[in-house]
């Protein structure tokens, strides 16, 4: 069965520097990777979603993902973190009529 | 446009008891899924069905039933609650009719938050 894993429970960065959250994936097949974002109290809206076109993905509010095969990983970055940016943020793998979510990376923004 | 709503945002069961989920969607989506989301843990999929009358076990089936009888709505049904089941239960619903492996955006409800005691 697919899996992913987020390295780093917390991440706290600094106003207007550069945002990173780790995600590696495992996969028999080729997969389809997603990044949500869950703001408190709501549920999960889409950020953005790899599908084996361009490896490079941009996403809404300036987020980007780069699919590397030979890692087997689906970062996200974005290279200036605004404070409406703090979150939590789960990275999933769809494969094989089943979806797998990360445990997630809270990002903490300091002014 | 609602989207996707679910009923009621919190509720506080003893050991034992039943009560049904309720999550519907107004888009027009075939598919509709029933996660989990734990401390640590992310979201785990219960159930989903990919049309009216069309339901499959995801990764944490045990203690729950679905059904759906028409294409708005998609309950969860836990028939003798345990407190290993208090957690955050998420609905969401996408157009495809391909499943958990589609490519398609899942659009999430705001969520049920469940203690069971």
């Amino acid at each position: 069965a697919q899996s992913v894993t987020q390295l780093g429970s917390h991440v706290s960065v600094s106003e207007g520097a550069l945002v990173l959250l780790r995600c590696n994936y495992s996969s028999s097949v080729p997969p389809y990777l997603f990044w949500y974002v869950q703001y408190p109290n709501q549920g999960l809206q889409l950020l953005l979603k790899y599908t084996s076109a361009a490896t490079l993905v941009k996403g809404i509010n300036g987020f980007e993902a780069e699919f590397k095969k030979s890692e087997t990983s689906f970062h996200l970055t974005k290279p200036s973190a605004h404070m409406s940016d703090a979150a939590e943020y789960f990275c999933a793998v769809s494969a094989r009529r089943d979806m797998r979510f990360g445990a997630g990376t809270r990002l903490t923004v300091k002014p | 446009n609602a989207g996707v709503t679910q009923t009621p945002k919190f509720q506080v069961l003893k050991t034992g008891q039943s009560m049904t989920l309720q999550c519907a969607q107004d888009m027009n989506h075939e598919y509709m899924s029933w996660y989990r989301q734990d401390p640590g843990m992310g979201l785990r999929l219960i159930h989903y069905s990919v049309g009216a009358g069309i339901t499959d076990q995801g990764e944490v089936p045990n203690g729950y039933n679905v059904s759906r009888s028409t294409t708005e709505d998609f309950p969860l049904r836990l028939l003798s609650a345990a407190p290993s089941q208090t957690s955050v239960y998420f609905c969401a619903s996408s157009p495809t009719l391909a499943g958990p492996e589609s490519t398609d955006t899942q659009y999430f409800g705001p969520g049920t938050r469940l203690t069971v005691l």
